[in-house]
């Protein structure tokens, strides 16, 4: 049964750039979310994605975007990129099956940006 | 608005000890899910718990174990005998169902041998 993954595991970019990071979600589930980590603190949300639309959104600037295919896999798409963005970006996957009791979302292993 | 509270930023204790890692949350939701998750330096967080606003049952999964009490809106999590392998950040969070996950600021655990 594989896991959350996450693709690239890590990425260097400068300022002003653009990058996109990648997400496929564990077997079995259709809901995923983006997390951004600073050094040093909790995870914070960005933004949920369920049946290819974004349903919920985090305190995070239009510069974050994404996207969602059908086969449920995510992106995450950062444009301009600024030093302040430099972090650990997890992406989470659950089922948001109706009548599902398990409200669990599984973590992938991150993307660690660097922004120089 | 959402709020966990993990008041302790660094815990360090030498193996064998016990250890126990406050969580204090916030909601206006009456059902909530309360989870705790371990990120080892690698970076991954790994699930430990889930607990529901409507059992306040405490729960042990080996030398684990969490105390849930709505009274005092806590959450917290013990180590029994900690091992070197539980140093790691710990993270409380919460969340009001298909909603986002709010965590804490997370606890790192430091056991020495």
């Amino acid at each position: 049964d594989a896991g959350v993954t996450q693709s690239p595991t890590h990425l260097i970019k400068t300022r002003g750039q653009q990058v996109t990071l990648r997400c496929s979600p564990k077997s079995g589930h259709d809901t995923v979310s983006w997390y951004q980590q600073a050094l040093g603190q909790g995870p914070q949300f960005i933004f949920q994605y369920y049946e290819e639309e974004e349903r919920q959104r985090g305190n995070f600037p239009d510069r974050f975007s994404g996207h969602q295919f059908p086969n449920y896999s995510s992106e995450l798409n950062v444009n301009a990129l600024l030093l302040g963005d430099s972090a650990l970006y997890l992406c989470a996957s659950s089922l948001r099956r109706t009548g599902s009791s398990s409200y669990e979302q599984y973590f992938g292993p991150g993307t660690r940006l660097t922004v120089t | 608005a959402q709020k966990v509270t993990q008041a302790q930023t660094e815990i360090s204790v030498v193996e064998k000890e016990d250890v126990t890692l406050d969580c204090v949350y916030e909601t206006r939701d009456t059902t909530y899910y309360l989870f705790w998750y371990k990120q080892p330096p690698s970076g991954e967080l790994v699930f430990l718990i889930r607990r529901n606003s409507f059992d306040e049952q405490n729960e042990i999964s080996g030398r684990y174990s969490w105390n849930f009490q709505k009274s005092t809106s806590s959450f917290n999590f013990t180590i029994t005998a900690s091992q070197v392998v539980d140093s790691a950040v710990y993270f409380c969070a919460l969340t009001a169902g298909y909603s986002t996950l709010t965590f804490g600021k997370g606890t790192m655990l430091l056991v020495s041998p």
